[in-house]
């Protein structure tokens, strides 16, 4: 079974320009969760998704937004981007059956912002 | 809020040896996750812990819950190099929820 794909892998962006990533869960799974990666601030929440719907929101900014489509498959998109946004943006997915699936994390995209 | 505090934050070690990484949490969860990352890769799955007493063993690591302490350790057994990496604990604190809130992280190197 194909793993949790992520889409791009490495970007270069300037300050104030938008982006969007793209994030292909494990088939079956319906669950896609957002994370940033810094080394100041670790490995943080950013929201997840269920059957299309929003279930779950980190304390970031609403220049960060997210959606899901009916296969599953997950954007995420940060607008007027900041050099602070720069990050690892990772991806996990999970089936969400007893609850208590562990999520499983794509290779994520490394964002550079200039 | 939810806190997770893993230490130590450095750990250097022999090959052959045995250490303790810990991780505390601050409030009630049900699970209890470990992940391994490598330089530059993502996050791999190495342990889920659901209950109290819980013990799972992979290899030379064996990860326990205590969740009366809200306490987790990951020991490592007989350290060999290709253990070096970051080793990362994360918690849920909402039943159903899938927010894993992550401790900052321990990076591990094993010195021939």
């Amino acid at each position: 079974k194909a793993g949790v794909t992520q889409t791009p892998r490495y970007l270069i962006k300037t300050r104030g320009q938008q982006v969007t990533l793209s994030c292909s869960p494990i088939s079956g799974h319906r669950s896609v969760s957002w994370y940033q990666q810094t080394p100041g601030q670790g490995l943080q929440f950013l929201f997840e998704y269920f059957s299309e719907t929003q279930r779950n929101k980190g304390n970031f900014p609403g220049r960060f937004s997210g959606r899901q489509f009916s296969n599953s498959r997950s954007e995420m998109n940060v607008s007027t981007l900041e050099l602070g946004d720069s990050a690892l943006y990772l991806c996990a997915s999970s089936l969400i059956t007893g609850g208590k699936e562990t999520q499983y994390f794509g290779p994520g995209t490394r964002l550079l912002v200039l | 809020e939810l806190k997770v505090e893993q230490n130590p934050l450095f750990l250097s070690m022999q090959e052959g040896k045995n250490y303790t990484i810990y991780c505390n949490y601050s409030t009630t969860s049900d699970r209890l996750y470990w992940y391994r990352q490598d330089p530059g890769k993502s996050l791999e799955s190495l342990f889920v812990l659901l209950s109290n007493g819980a013990v799972k063993q992979e290899g030379r690591l064996m990860a326990s819950l205590d969740t009366k302490a809200r306490l987790s350790t990951l020991h490592i057994t007989a350290a060999v190099h290709d253990l070096s990496a970051t080793y990362f604990c994360a918690v849920v604190p909402i039943q159903g929820a899938q927010k894993l809130v992550f401790g900052q992280g321990t990076r591990l190197t094993i010195n021939p």
